[in-house]
Protein backbone atom coordinates (compact mmCIF):
# COMPACT_ATOMS: atom_id res chain seq x y z
CA UNK A 1 0.00 0.00 0.00
CA UNK A 2 1.10 3.35 -1.17
CA UNK A 3 2.47 5.37 2.25
CA UNK A 4 3.93 9.04 2.25
CA UNK A 5 5.05 9.74 5.97
CA UNK A 6 6.12 13.37 7.00
CA UNK A 7 8.34 14.69 10.08
CA UNK A 8 8.66 16.42 12.07
CA UNK A 9 4.50 16.99 12.55
CA UNK A 10 5.52 20.67 13.68
CA UNK A 11 8.52 22.64 14.22
CA UNK A 12 9.53 25.69 15.67
CA UNK A 13 12.34 27.70 13.85
CA UNK A 14 13.97 31.18 15.25
CA UNK A 15 14.36 33.52 12.62
CA UNK A 16 17.90 32.43 10.93
CA UNK A 17 18.03 28.86 12.19
CA UNK A 18 18.34 26.56 9.34
CA UNK A 19 16.64 23.31 9.28
CA UNK A 20 15.17 20.22 7.14
CA UNK A 21 11.91 18.71 6.71
CA UNK A 22 11.52 14.85 5.91
CA UNK A 23 9.19 12.68 3.57
CA UNK A 24 9.55 9.46 3.31
CA UNK A 25 7.53 7.13 0.85
CA UNK A 26 6.30 3.67 -0.08
CA UNK A 27 5.20 3.51 -2.99
CA UNK A 28 4.82 1.19 -6.19
CA UNK A 29 6.30 2.87 -9.73
CA UNK A 30 7.34 6.26 -8.51
CA UNK A 31 6.83 9.23 -11.27
CA UNK A 32 6.90 12.25 -9.44
CA UNK A 33 7.32 13.58 -6.18
CA UNK A 34 5.79 16.97 -5.20
CA UNK A 35 6.48 19.08 -2.28
CA UNK A 36 3.62 21.85 -1.47
CA UNK A 37 3.02 25.10 0.82
CA UNK A 38 -0.38 25.54 2.21
CA UNK A 39 -1.26 28.47 4.76
CA UNK A 40 -3.94 29.08 6.44
CA UNK A 41 -7.31 29.50 4.74
CA UNK A 42 -5.73 28.55 1.54
CA UNK A 43 -5.16 26.04 -0.68
CA UNK A 44 -2.07 24.04 -1.34
CA UNK A 45 0.58 26.34 -3.69
CA UNK A 46 3.26 24.38 -5.63
CA UNK A 47 6.50 24.71 -4.82
CA UNK A 48 8.49 21.36 -6.42
CA UNK A 49 8.40 18.55 -8.20
CA UNK A 50 11.05 15.95 -7.98
CA UNK A 51 11.46 12.80 -10.53
CA UNK A 52 14.58 10.91 -9.84
CA UNK A 53 16.80 9.98 -7.06
CA UNK A 54 19.79 12.31 -6.94
CA UNK A 55 17.69 15.31 -8.10
CA UNK A 56 17.84 18.95 -6.32
CA UNK A 57 16.14 22.06 -6.76
CA UNK A 58 15.96 25.43 -5.23
CA UNK A 59 13.78 28.36 -4.93
CA UNK A 60 14.80 31.45 -2.95
CA UNK A 61 15.35 30.05 0.83
CA UNK A 62 14.39 26.41 -0.20
CA UNK A 63 16.03 23.21 -1.36
CA UNK A 64 14.57 20.51 -2.19
CA UNK A 65 16.25 16.59 -2.73
CA UNK A 66 15.39 13.07 -3.48
CA UNK A 67 16.40 9.78 -2.95
CA UNK A 68 15.31 6.69 -3.21
CA UNK A 69 12.93 6.64 -0.39
CA UNK A 70 13.04 9.83 0.88
CA UNK A 71 12.60 13.58 0.09
CA UNK A 72 14.27 16.45 2.35
CA UNK A 73 13.05 20.13 2.32
CA UNK A 74 16.04 22.26 3.53
CA UNK A 75 15.05 25.69 4.70
CA UNK A 76 18.17 27.84 4.90
CA UNK A 77 18.02 30.88 7.05
CA UNK A 78 13.88 31.24 7.56
CA UNK A 79 12.25 34.54 7.91
CA UNK A 80 8.56 34.41 9.60
CA UNK A 81 6.65 34.45 6.22
CA UNK A 82 8.07 30.92 5.68
CA UNK A 83 5.79 29.82 8.27
CA UNK A 84 3.18 27.61 6.54
CA UNK A 85 2.32 23.56 6.33
CA UNK A 86 4.33 21.95 3.77
CA UNK A 87 3.09 19.09 2.23
CA UNK A 88 4.71 16.14 0.71
CA UNK A 89 3.06 14.16 -2.35
CA UNK A 90 3.52 11.19 -4.61
CA UNK A 91 2.28 10.48 -8.13
CA UNK A 92 2.38 6.77 -8.44
CA UNK A 93 0.94 3.93 -10.23
CA UNK A 94 -0.06 3.58 -13.93
CA UNK A 95 0.71 6.85 -16.03
CA UNK A 96 -2.34 8.69 -17.19
CA UNK A 97 -3.07 8.99 -13.56
CA UNK A 98 -3.16 12.28 -11.89
CA UNK A 99 -3.73 11.69 -8.61
CA UNK A 100 -1.55 12.78 -6.11
CA UNK A 101 -0.83 10.72 -2.69
CA UNK A 102 -0.41 13.50 0.16
CA UNK A 103 1.54 13.20 3.40
CA UNK A 104 -0.07 15.06 6.43
CA UNK A 105 2.45 18.01 6.76
CA UNK A 106 4.75 19.56 8.38
CA UNK A 107 3.88 22.74 10.28
CA UNK A 108 6.66 25.39 10.43
CA UNK A 109 5.90 28.23 12.84
CA UNK A 110 9.13 30.47 12.14
CA UNK A 111 9.52 33.16 15.18
CA UNK A 112 11.63 36.58 14.69
CA UNK B 1 -4.59 35.28 -15.05
CA UNK B 2 -7.19 34.04 -12.34
CA UNK B 3 -6.41 31.32 -10.61
CA UNK B 4 -9.08 27.99 -9.36
CA UNK B 5 -11.87 29.71 -8.43
CA UNK B 6 -14.15 27.57 -5.86
CA UNK B 7 -17.62 28.45 -5.00
CA UNK B 8 -19.03 28.72 -2.09
CA UNK B 9 -16.73 29.35 0.41
CA UNK B 10 -18.44 28.25 3.01
CA UNK B 11 -21.48 25.93 3.38
CA UNK B 12 -23.26 24.44 6.38
CA UNK B 13 -25.47 21.54 5.84
CA UNK B 14 -27.46 19.08 8.20
CA UNK B 15 -26.93 15.45 8.14
CA UNK B 16 -29.06 13.76 5.21
CA UNK B 17 -29.63 16.75 3.07
CA UNK B 18 -27.09 17.04 -0.50
CA UNK B 19 -24.34 19.71 -1.72
CA UNK B 20 -22.99 20.64 -4.68
CA UNK B 21 -19.77 22.66 -4.67
CA UNK B 22 -18.52 24.10 -7.89
CA UNK B 23 -14.72 24.93 -9.59
CA UNK B 24 -13.59 27.07 -12.09
CA UNK B 25 -9.98 26.12 -13.33
CA UNK B 26 -7.51 28.05 -14.81
CA UNK B 27 -8.61 29.29 -18.50
CA UNK B 28 -6.95 26.59 -20.28
CA UNK B 29 -6.43 24.03 -18.00
CA UNK B 30 -8.24 20.93 -19.28
CA UNK B 31 -8.17 18.66 -16.09
CA UNK B 32 -9.82 19.04 -12.83
CA UNK B 33 -8.97 17.05 -9.41
CA UNK B 34 -11.09 17.12 -6.47
CA UNK B 35 -9.89 16.67 -2.74
CA UNK B 36 -10.87 16.29 0.79
CA UNK B 37 -8.78 17.55 3.39
CA UNK B 38 -9.91 16.93 7.22
CA UNK B 39 -7.28 17.57 10.15
CA UNK B 40 -7.03 14.07 10.86
CA UNK B 41 -6.94 12.44 7.40
CA UNK B 42 -5.02 15.03 5.56
CA UNK B 43 -5.33 15.46 1.66
CA UNK B 44 -7.70 12.35 0.10
CA UNK B 45 -8.14 12.50 -4.00
CA UNK B 46 -11.77 12.17 -4.47
CA UNK B 47 -11.80 11.87 -8.35
CA UNK B 48 -10.17 13.59 -11.68
CA UNK B 49 -11.90 14.89 -14.59
CA UNK B 50 -10.39 15.41 -17.85
CA UNK B 51 -11.99 16.92 -21.13
CA UNK B 52 -15.40 15.71 -19.50
CA UNK B 53 -14.12 12.18 -18.06
CA UNK B 54 -13.60 10.94 -14.96
CA UNK B 55 -10.28 9.39 -15.51
CA UNK B 56 -9.76 8.41 -12.12
CA UNK B 57 -11.43 8.01 -8.64
CA UNK B 58 -10.31 7.92 -5.04
CA UNK B 59 -11.48 5.44 -2.47
CA UNK B 60 -15.10 7.16 -1.54
CA UNK B 61 -18.10 5.90 -1.45
CA UNK B 62 -20.72 6.28 -4.06
CA UNK B 63 -22.75 9.08 -2.89
CA UNK B 64 -19.57 11.42 -3.53
CA UNK B 65 -20.03 12.16 -7.41
CA UNK B 66 -18.72 14.93 -9.69
CA UNK B 67 -18.63 15.83 -14.08
CA UNK B 68 -16.93 18.19 -15.70
CA UNK B 69 -18.72 20.31 -18.32
CA UNK B 70 -17.69 21.11 -21.97
CA UNK B 71 -16.04 24.16 -20.52
CA UNK B 72 -14.32 22.64 -18.17
CA UNK B 73 -15.95 23.65 -15.00
CA UNK B 74 -16.02 21.04 -12.75
CA UNK B 75 -18.68 20.05 -10.12
CA UNK B 76 -18.90 17.71 -7.02
CA UNK B 77 -22.00 16.27 -5.39
CA UNK B 78 -22.49 14.93 -1.89
CA UNK B 79 -25.77 13.03 -1.47
CA UNK B 80 -27.11 12.35 2.41
CA UNK B 81 -24.75 13.77 3.90
CA UNK B 82 -23.04 12.49 7.24
CA UNK B 83 -21.36 14.58 9.58
CA UNK B 84 -17.88 12.69 8.65
CA UNK B 85 -18.29 14.80 5.57
CA UNK B 86 -17.01 17.75 7.45
CA UNK B 87 -14.13 18.77 5.71
CA UNK B 88 -12.10 21.50 3.41
CA UNK B 89 -13.00 20.69 -0.45
CA UNK B 90 -10.15 21.45 -2.88
CA UNK B 91 -10.41 21.58 -6.27
CA UNK B 92 -7.24 21.39 -8.26
CA UNK B 93 -6.65 22.25 -12.04
CA UNK B 94 -4.20 21.23 -14.74
CA UNK B 95 -3.15 21.52 -18.22
CA UNK B 96 -2.73 18.08 -19.06
CA UNK B 97 -2.79 15.05 -17.15
CA UNK B 98 0.64 13.79 -15.06
CA UNK B 99 1.44 18.05 -14.51
CA UNK B 100 1.47 20.30 -11.36
CA UNK B 101 -1.78 21.08 -9.60
CA UNK B 102 -2.79 24.41 -9.35
CA UNK B 103 -5.25 24.84 -6.29
CA UNK B 104 -8.12 26.56 -5.29
CA UNK B 105 -9.02 28.03 -1.56
CA UNK B 106 -11.29 25.60 -1.09
CA UNK B 107 -14.70 25.06 -0.13
CA UNK B 108 -15.08 24.42 3.84
CA UNK B 109 -18.09 21.94 4.45
CA UNK B 110 -19.99 21.64 7.81
CA UNK B 111 -22.00 19.20 8.35
CA UNK B 112 -24.36 19.64 11.33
Amino acid sequence: EDQVTQSPEALRLQEGESSSLNCSYTVSGLRGLFWYRQDPGKGPEFLFTLYSAGEEKEKERLKATLTKKESFLHITAPKPEDSATYLCAVQAGETGANNLFFGTGTRLTVIP
Amino acid sequence: KAGVTQTPRYLIKTRGQQVTLSCSPISGHRSVSWYQQTPGQGLQFLFEYFSETQRNKGNFPGRFSGRQFSNSRSEMNVSTLELGDSALYLCASSWQVNEKLFFGSGTQLSVL
